[in-house]
C-alpha cells in the first residue's frame, strides 16, 4: 500500500540547468498538488492537476516552471534554467475524488524532493 | 482570500511541559481545519482535523477544537516529549459537498517546536 512517491529525494543542479521532479500519487488518487517550501517558510501552493488537465496553476511562477500529469506515468514538475532562488523542498500531495477524504480536503503528502542549485 | 496565521517559532519547551500553538484563520465559507506535522527530513503528515464548528480533533495526545466564534484552531498537548520536536502547520480547506471546492490547502507558515530533555 504505497503512499505518495516522489523522486529524486535530493537533486543538485547548476544554474541554468533543468530540474525534473516526479510524483506518483497514491493508488486510486487522480488529483495531484505541488507545493514549494522555501527555507524558514511554510508551504506555498503551486499547481493542482488531474490526469491530462491543469486545474489551477495560480501559484506557479510565470516563467521557467511547468507541470504535467499525463494519462500514464507520474506527475512531473519541470524547472528550466534553474537559479539559486529555486533551491527549496518541493512537495507533492494527492487526493481522491468524490470520496469523504476529498470532501474534507485531506491531502496525502510525499516525502518531498529537495532541490539545491549551486 | 483564505489565510492562516499561526504563532511564530521556534517554541522551546522542556519535556512534560504543556504545549499550546495558536492558529487563527480567515475564510469566506465554512472550512475544514487541519494540523500537519513535519519531522526533520520528512514530508508532512496529517496530525488531526476538524470539519465543523465545535468539533475536536485528537491524535497522539494532541488536541485542537474548531472555534468558529474566534476563528481559531489552537493545538494543545498536556505533556510533550522530545519526540514531538518538529514543525507544525495549521491549514484550512474550503471543501464543499458539491465537490467543486477543495482545490488544495492553505497553510500557515509553520511553528518549529523544540523539546529539550
Amino acid at each position: 500500500n504505497a503512499g505518495v512517491m516522489q523522486n529524486p529525494r535530493h537533486l543538485v543542479r547548476r544554474r541554468g540547468q533543468e530540474a525534473r521532479l516526479r510524483c506518483s500519487p497514491m493508488k486510486g488518487h487522480s488529483h495531484v498538488y505541488w507545493y514549494r517550501q522555501l527555507p524558514e517558510e511554510g508551504l506555498k501552493f503551486m499547481v493542482y492537476l488531474q490526469k491530462e488537465n491543469i486545474i489551477d496553476e495560480s501559484g506557479m511562477p510565470k516563467e521557467r516552471f511547468s507541470a504535467e500529469f499525463p494519462k500514464e506515468g507520474p506527475s512531473i514538475l519541470r524547472i528550466q534554467q534553474v537559479v539559486r532562488g529555486d533551491s527549496a523542498a518541493y512537495f507533492c500531495a494527492s487526493s481522491p475524488r468524490f470520496s469523504q477524504e476529498y470532501l474534507t480536503g485531506e491531502l496525502f503528502f510525499g516525502e518531498g524532493s529537495r532541490l539545491t542549485v549551486l | 482570500g483564505d489565510s492562516v496565521t499561526q504563532m511564530e517559532g521556534p517554541v522551546t519547551l522542556s519535556e512534560e511541559a504543556f504545549l499550546t500553538i495558536n492558529c487563527t484563520y480567515t475564510a469566506t465559507g465554512y472550512p475544514s481545519l487541519f494540523w500537519y506535522v513535519q519531522y526533520p527530513g520528512e514530508g508532512l503528515q496529517l496530525l488531526l482535523k476538524a470539519t465543523k464548528a465545535d468539533d475536536k480533533g485528537s491524535n497522539k495526545g494532541f488536541e485542537a477544537t474548531y472555534r468558529k466564534e474566534t476563528t481559531s484552531f489552537h493545538l494543545e498537548k498536556g505533556s510533550v516529549q522530545v519526540s514531538d520536536s518538529a514543525v507544525y502547520f495549521c491549514a484550512l480547506s474550503e471543501g464543499s459537498e458539491s465537490g467543486g471546492g477543495a482545490d488544495g490547502l492553505t497553510f500557515g507558515k509553520g511553528t518549529h517546536l523544540i523539546i529539550q530533555p
